[in-house]
């Protein structure tokens, strides 16, 4: 059984497009999150949310707006994309209190 | 704020080798670490995990790693490197505790190259 999982694997799209990306984690967690890994694999928070609350929001530009409706959900949709958003978009989920988090395979988000 | 630093963004092993990855950290609370590998094309996947009891944590594939709050490191060691280690590894901290976030703040990740 898959942890967590992440829809699509890889997405190739067009400057200016809108686009999602879907998770979901059977674990029982109720604690999500979007990480952003860039070319040079660096890895980066980007949303929180525990309950379907908002708990972390980190200088993300208004164009990537995440929506969580249930915990064990959470889906990032990004308006105009743009050609600095293609990066490797990770998933996790962890239990409320920072400890253990499971991630998911990542999407591939190649903009052209 | 916390901070992680990865010393030497690649590290070169034979097989059979002792690999030493070097993380720093910086934390104004306890911190929980965590190192987590990443082989290509996958996920992260957890390694071993540092959370206030023992200061000398074992991890799965034979790992470990050192908490010293003195030196602010928490450095992963395998006393006998494999071919399958080769990957990206990542320290990260995290702050603790149920009042916070629980986010993890990444190094810059060490590219592990095992040679035969």
């Amino acid at each position: 059984d898959t942890a967590v999982s992440q829809t699509p694997k890889y997405l190739v799209t067009q400057m200016g497009n809108d686009k999602s990306i879907k998770c979901e984690q059977n674990l029982g967690h109720d604690t999500m999150y979007w990480y952003k890994q860039d070319s040079k694999k660096f890895l980066k928070i980007m949303f929180s949310y525990n309950n379907k609350e908002l708990i972390i929001n980190e200088t993300v530009p208004n164009r990537f707006s995440p929506k969580s409706p249930d915990k064990a959900h959470l889906n990032l949709h990004i308006n105009s994309l743009e050609l600095g958003d293609s990066a490797v978009y990770f998933c996790a989920s962890s239990l409320k209190g920072g400890n253990e988090q499971f991630f998911g395979p990542g999407t591939r988000l190649t903009v052209l | 704020a916390q901070s992680v630093t990865q010393l030497g963004s690649h590290v070169s092993v034979s097989e059979g080798a002792l690999v030493l990855l070097r993380c720093n950290y910086s934390s104004s609370v306890p911190p929980y670490l965590f190192w987590y590998v990443q082989y290509p094309n996958q996920g992260l996947q957890l390694l071993l995990k540092y959370t206030s009891a023992a200061t000398l944590v074992k991890g799965i594939n034979d790992f470990e790693a050192e908490f010293k709050k003195s030196e602010t490191s928490f450095h992963l060691t395998k006393p006998s490197a494999h071919m399958s280690d080769a990957a990206e590894y990542f320290c990260a901290v995290s702050d603790q505790g149920s009042g916070n976030t629980g986010k993890l703040i990444f190094g810059q990740g060490t590219t592990l190259q095992v040679k035969p």
